[in-house]
């Protein structure tokens, strides 16, 4: 049972414009969320991440937006460039048990010059 | 600054060999540690953590086992492996709880 979910596999966007990559998730626990960003044939690397006692949190081009009541994450990347281009993937973990982050399926970002 | 290291970057098994891929931290202590595998189209799923030296939670039922010989070492192993197993590995550490979780480049291995 995914409790993590990633709906679209992949979004094209053109250089300049907003990229939106949304994550739901099931676990009304977990308050703790993260994106991460993967090249092929490299390990994720960490983006941005957001606390539940928080909506919004900013990192120059990287927002992400939690909408608790509707278990919703999204990533916002303004303005998008073409380095931009990889798989995303949303992960979230409960206070409860720290040390597991359950992870979405990833977004494949193509962002076109 | 701290980096991780994870090897060897791709392998290829023959069903029923063993198996160990060794994973080591530089620059940290007392790091929590990670063992991960992406299946094809798949998200993360988490294998192992570890806490410390000698203490390892398992959070699948599988084939595979983890060891944490030394404190920045995590090793994960298998006596015979299936063909399920084959995917993408991937070791992780963080510094304490909820905190973002760092990742090695992975290993890709198939089984034959």
């Amino acid at each position: 049972d995914q409790q993590v979910k990633q709906n679209s596999p992949s979004l094209s966007v053109q250089e300049g414009r907003i990229s939106i990559l949304n994550c739901d998730y099931t676990n009304s626990m977990f308050d703790y969320f993260l994106w991460y960003k993967k090249y092929p044939a490299e390990g994720p690397t960490f983006l941005i991440s957001i606390s539940s006692i928080k909506d919004k949190n900013e990192d120059g081009r990287f927002t992400v937006f939690l909408n608790k009541s509707a278990k919703h994450l999204s990533l916002h990347i303004v303005p998008s460039q073409p380095g931009d281009s990889a798989v995303y993937f949303c992960a979230a973990s409960a206070g409860y048990n720290f040390n597991k982050f359950y992870f979405g399926s990833g977004t494949k970002l193509n962002v076109k010059p | 600054s701290q980096t991780i290291h994870q090897w060897p970057a791709t392998l290829v098994q023959p069903v029923g060999s063993p198996l160990s891929l060794e994973c080591t931290v530089e620059g940290t202590s007392n790091p929590n540690l990670y063992w991960y595998r992406q299946a094809a189209g798949r998200g993360l799923q988490l294998l192992f953590y570890s806490v410390g030296i000698g203490q390892i939670s398992s959070e699948v039922p599988q084939n595979l086992s983890a060891s944490r010989p030394q404190d920045r070492q995590f090793i994960l192993s298998s006596k015979k492996l299936l063909l399920s197993d084959s995917g993408f590995y991937l070791c992780a550490w963080s510094p304490s709880r909820n905190q973002p979780q760092h990742f090695g480049d992975g290993t890709r291995l198939s089984i034959l």
